[in-house]
This record gives structure tokens, C-alpha cells and sequence, in this order.
């Protein structure tokens, strides 16, 4: 069974440009979460879609941020325009509805904001 | 979701047993403790989770006090693979309260 895939792996822009990362999550996962870590800090939650309704985005930072899961299979996280700010590790999480919930991540995108 | 202490790093000789504590004193009864870990800038990778009773899969054990006020992972059998960032985490299941909740976790290093 394939895990959590997210594109790119890496991702360089200029300040202001626009940048959309891609998480595919496990068949058959209802719920798919978006984390990112920056330089020295803590992981942080984002955002947490069922299927393709919002759940909770109280983790998204402002709204320069857009995620979307059209169809309830893969999302995107879109950044317009990007600061400085926002570079960091982006990883996506995947996980069953109901009791058997545990998150499984992916390998994460890099962003870097120059 | 309770809030966990974990010490900031660990040492592990490689071949023997690593011991990870985590306290979380303010765990609600229908709490999960969850263990996860971070190999260098990898996705967190799941380890194991329990409710009360000790829990034990092919890669950790969880041991889960009585009060449910502390726990400890067990690696029986460290390699120099297991060298991360180990996160303990308290959370209710269910898809309502979905979000992991990461705190700074122990570093272990592991070492010939």
C-alpha cells in the first residue's frame, strides 16, 4: 500500500511569487491534515479536512493561505504571495475516519521563501 | 489535548534497551497517549499508541502507568537507525478532534 505522497519535495520562490504543494494520502483516507514546521520551532497543525468539507482550520496563519480538496482525494496548499516567513518543512498527514484513526505523514515539501 | 514533558535529550548505547519517559499529569480519561518520531527532517513516523493498558508492536513497547499520569517507550534493542526526535502526545481518537499536538520531544541519540 503506497503511503502519503506530497510534491514537490523542494521548492525555491522569490518573495511574492506563488507557490502550490500537492499531498496525495493514503486510498481509501478520509482525513488528510496539513502541518509545517519552521526553522526551530515546534510542529504545528494547519488545517484538517474530511473528505473534502473543512473540519478545523484554526492552524492556518493567515489568508495568504488557501487549501483545497476538491473531490475528497488529494489537496493542495496554496501560499499567494509568499513571505519570508513561510518557509519551513510542509507535511501532510492521512488517517481513517472513526476509531482507527492514527495519522500517517508524508515526507514532507520544503519550502524556502527567498 | 493534555500537554506532555519529555526530557530534552537522551543517550542510548547502541544493542540495548532505550527508555523514553513522558509525563502528561493532566491526561483526561478518554486521552490516548500516541508516540511518534522524526528521523532528521523526515515525516513524523508513527510508533505505537495505548489508552491504559501496555501496548507492544514489532518496533516499541508503551508502558502506561496505573494513574495514567506518565508513560515510557521501550526501543528493546536500539540501532544507530533509531537516532531521532521522539514525540509523546496526548489526544482524544476520533475524527472531531483530529489535530496532533507536537511539543519540542527527546532526542536520542543513539551510539556505537
Amino acid at each position: 500500500e503506497a503511503g502519503v505522497t506530497q510534491f514537490p519535495s523542494h521548492s525555491v520562490i522569490e518573495k511574492g511569487q506563488t507557490v502550490t504543494l500537492r499531498c496525495d494520502p493514503i486510498s481509501g483516507h478520509d482525513n488528510l491534515y496539513w502541518y509545517r514546521r519552521v526553522m526551530g520551532k515546534e510542529i504545528k497543525f494547519l488545517l484538517h479536512f474530511v473528505k473534502e468539507s473543512k473540519q478545523d482550520e484554526s492552524g492556518m496563519p493567515n489568508n495568504r493561505f488557501l487549501a483545497e480538496r476538491t473531490g475528497g482525494t488529494y489537496s493542495t496548499l496554496k501560499v499567494q504571495p509568499a513571505e519570508l516567513e513561510d518557509s519551513g518543512v510542509y507535511f501532510c498527514a492521512s488517517s481513517h475516519v472513526g476509531s482507527s484513526d492514527t495519522q500517517y505523514f508524508g515526507p514532507g515539501t520544503r519550502l524556502t521563501v527567498l | 489535548d493534555a500537554k506532555t514533558t519529555q526530557p530534552p535529550s537522551m543517550d542510548c548505547a547502541e544493542g540495548r534497551a532505550a527508555n523514553l519517559p513522558c509525563n502528561h499529569s493532566t491526561i483526561s480519561g478518554n486521552e490516548y497517549v500516541y508516540w511518534y518520531r522524526q528521523i532528521h527532517s523526515q515525516g513524523p513516523q508513527y510508533i505505537i499508541h495505548g489508552l491504559k493498558n501496555n501496548e507492544t508492536n514489532e518496533m516499541a513497547s508503551l508502558i502506561i502507568t496505573e494513574d495514567r499520569k506518565s508513560s515510557t517507550l521501550i526501543l528493546p534493542h536500539a540501532t544507530l537507525r533509531d537516532t531521532a526526535v521522539y514525540y509523546c502526545i496526548v489526544r482524544v481518537r476520533g475524527t472531531s478532534y483530529g489535530k496532533l499536538t507536537f511539543g519540542q520531544g527527546t532526542i536520542l541519540t543513539v551510539h556505537p
